[in-house]
């Protein structure tokens, strides 16, 4: 049971260029989430998805898209790379209330 | 709209003192609590969470917390701290079943030899 996976760990773009997260989790979770991770701002949902074929915006969804096409994987997809979304991103899931975090991806965009 | 505040940025202490990190809340309707910890270069991991009942809940590696609903507060507390707590915390309210997570900034606990 390897609960929230995510790849890569690691990844570096250049301005303008695209590239998809993959988030998945073997859970069989209803809902999962995508957040980034500030230094000192906490974490800030982009989209988030209650179910396989739904999807909605969170607090900061400019710059990204998601699809949810089975239960298991929701990739957030970054278009036209920008240097303010250089930053950590975690994929969660969750039963109900409590989320399972996966254990990021560091972005750097220059 | 909801918020949460975490009084503190950093809060150093020495091993196996006592701790208490500050949770505020704001939200019009009835709010799920919960308290993460994110060790360095890890993803969070939930420690507690209040969701009824209770207003005293206990979670993992010794961590209390108490859901104050007048003050608007949940505050995490741990009797004695180890080295091995030093880490980020972080509070988050939902007031919507999977949905609307709001976090606060975090409180690093740093412990001290």
């Amino acid at each position: 049971n390897a609960g929230v996976t995510q790849t890569p760990k690691f990844r570096i773009l250049k301005i303008g260029q695209s590239m998809t997260l993959q988030c998945t989790q073997d859970m069989n979770h209803n809902y999962m989430y995508w957040y980034r991770q500030d230094p000192g701002m906490g974490l800030k949902l982009i989209y988030y998805s209650v179910g396989a074929g739904i999807t909605d915006k969170g607090e900061v969804p400019n710059g990204y898209n998601v699809s949810r096409s089975t239960t298991e994987d929701f990739p957030l997809r970054l278009e036209l790379a920008a240097p303010s979304q250089t930053s950590v991103y975690f994929c969660a899931s969750s039963p109900s209330y409590e989320q399972y975090f996966g254990p990021g991806t560091r972005l750097t965009v220059t | 709209a909801q918020s949460v505040t975490q009084l503190d940025s950093q809060v150093p202490v020495f091993e196996e003192a006592p701790v208490e990190l500050r949770c505020n809340y704001s939200s019009s309707v009835s709010v799920y609590l919960f308290w993460y910890v994110q060790y360095p270069n890890q993803g969070l991991q939930l420690l507690l969470k209040y969701l009824s009942g209770s207003t005293l809940v206990k979670g993992i590696n010794g961590f209390e917390a108490e859901f104050n609903k007048s003050q608007t507060s949940f505050h995490l507390r741990k009797p004695s701290v180890h080295i091995s707590d030093t880490a980020e915390y972080f509070c988050a309210v939902t007031d919507n079943y999977g949905q609307n997570f709001v976090f606060g900034p975090g409180t690093r606990l740093s412990v001290l030899p």
